[in-house]
């Protein structure tokens, strides 16, 4: 069974970076592909960004290349920095695994979500 | 970017009724959309892949539909359990986006 945990601050001060670490386990980080994903009051659910398996990472645009996506296969972790925070980066932030049939992509499981909160 | 939008935003029935969230996008998506169930203090769970294929262990009174631009879900006699929030998501683009969410109450 596949089970991902997200740890980090639960507090970052604006115009810090956010650091969260996802731990993986029941799979090898180098199988499969890595997503991180926001849930924010204003928001809803937003998609962050990816890591494949080969390492490439893709992210949203809406994010201003702020967001970047590391793996660390020694630890079966990956890591996601947000850098440039402010108040509207405030969300409870989840690690997922990307899972696909064709070209559908779905995220399953999730971590149980990290809050983070922006503020001085 | 394409949009998704829920409705309705929220719902209020009995165990026992018939429930449908519906899932619009803007644009035709073909059938790439999933739906997330997210209990009260949990994380989303997949419930539905692909439109209308049930994640394995999830109960068949739900059941997904659409295509193109038009998305269903219906949870067929809603029970206790089922309180949570549901969320439609899109893979037709590689920048997935979320529907805001129906959150679902008896």
């Amino acid at each position: 069974q596949v089970q991902l945990q997200e740890s980090g601050p639960g507090l970052v001060k604006p115009s810090e970076t956010l650091s969260l670490t996802c731990t993986v386990s029941g799979a090898s980080i180098s199988t499969y592909d890595w997503s991180w994903i926001r849930l924010s009051p204003g928001k809803g659910l937003q998609w962050i960004g990816h890591m494949f398996s080969n390492g490439l990472t893709n992210y949203n645009p809406s994010l201003k290349s702020r967001a970047i996506i590391s793996v660390d296969t020694s630890k079966n972790q990956f890591s996601l920095k947000l850098s440039s925070v402010t108040a509207a980066d405030t969300a409870v932030y989840y690690c997922a695994r990307d899972m696909s049939s064709g070209w559908n992509n779905w995220f399953d499981p999730w971590g149980q979500g990290a809050l983070v909160t922006v503020s001085s | 970017d394409i949009q998704m939008t829920q409705s309705p935003s929220s719902l209020s029935a009995s165990v026992g009724d018939r429930v449908t969230i519906t899932c619009r996008a803007n644009q035709s998506i073909s059938k790439f959309l999933n739906w997330y169930q997210q209990k009260p203090g949990g994380a989303p769970n997949l419930l539905i892949y692909g439109t209308s294929t049930l994640q394995t262990g999830v109960p068949s009174r739900f059941h997904g539909s659409g295509s193109g631009t038009d998305f269903t879900l219906a949870i067929s006699s809603l029970q206790p359990e089922d309180v949570a929030t549901y969320y439609c998501q899109n893979s037709y683009s590689t920048l997935y986006t979320f529907g805001q969410g129906t959150k679902v109450e008896i």
